[in-house]
């Protein structure tokens, strides 16, 4: 299947800085989605984004699709206590034995001092 | 809308029994549900593709036979592990979607201890 690389693991900051999380793929994907996983909780779907060089903002969040559409990445500006949690990017399948399918990244666990 | 549920939440079982785990979309019906499977701090890992009224897709790796999918229905997807072992313990989660190319809801998740 689809290899989706995530950095970093971890991030620590403290409550106010920013935060930024990558991913890469080995292949040219044909959506990216990002999830958010709370400690004990499942992932919830953040956003999808589809094309070359698409940029989406969701408050303070903001997510870029890379032009080659083989990467990506989530930036969250002045993070707050509420942000904790785990990040994961997946790549979507878009054709063929692959279609629908979600590879994810390792996520990147969020942790945020008041 | 788009909940999905999964039950049991935990279960606890001997090794070598079977142990079946539901997933069900409730308020709307799903084309093709997933099953991942997620060990602690990890990534989740797709398992396997289903959907009502065929065979599940098996990704590379995953024993069909241990690992049974049967979808029943268009809300309605059940896993049995057959014959668990400690290995298997893990947190089971299962996710549905009615656009293959859009978003996937996920279930709160199974966690199987097997002693």
């Amino acid at each position: 299947g689809q290899q989706v690389m995530q950095i970093p693991q971890y991030q620590h900051v403290q409550e106010g800085e920013d935060f930024t999380t990558y991913c890469n793929s080995s292949t040219t994907l044909s959506n990216i989605q990002w999830y958010k996983q709370r400690p004990g909780g499942h992932p919830v779907f953040l956003i999808q984004l589809v094309k070359s060089g698409e940029v989406k903002k969701q408050k303070r969040l903001t997510f870029q699709f890379g032009e080659a559409k083989k990467n990506s990445s989530l930036h969250i500006t002045a993070t707050q206590t509420t942000d904790v949690g785990t990040y994961f990017c997946a790549g979507l399948g878009g054709r063929g034995s692959t279609l629908g399918r979600l590879y994810f990244g390792r996520g990147t666990q969020l942790t945020v001092w008041p | 809308g788009a909940v999905v549920s999964q039950h049991p939440s935990r279960v606890i079982c001997k090794s070598g029994t079977s142990v079946k785990i539901e997933c069900r979309s409730l308020d709307f019906q799903a084309t093709t549900m997933f099953w991942y499977r997620q060990f602690p701090k990890k990534s989740l890992m797709l398992m396997a593709t289903s959907n009502e009224g065929s065979k599940a897709t098996y990704e590379q790796g995953v024993e069909k036979d241990k690992f049974l999918i049967n979808h029943a229905s268009l809300t309605l997807s059940t896993l049995t592990v057959t014959s668990a072992h400690p290995e298997d313990s893990s947190f089971y989660i299962c996710s549905a979607t009615t656009d293959l190319l859009g978003e996937q809801y996920f279930g709160p998740g199974t966690r199987l201890t097997v002693t």
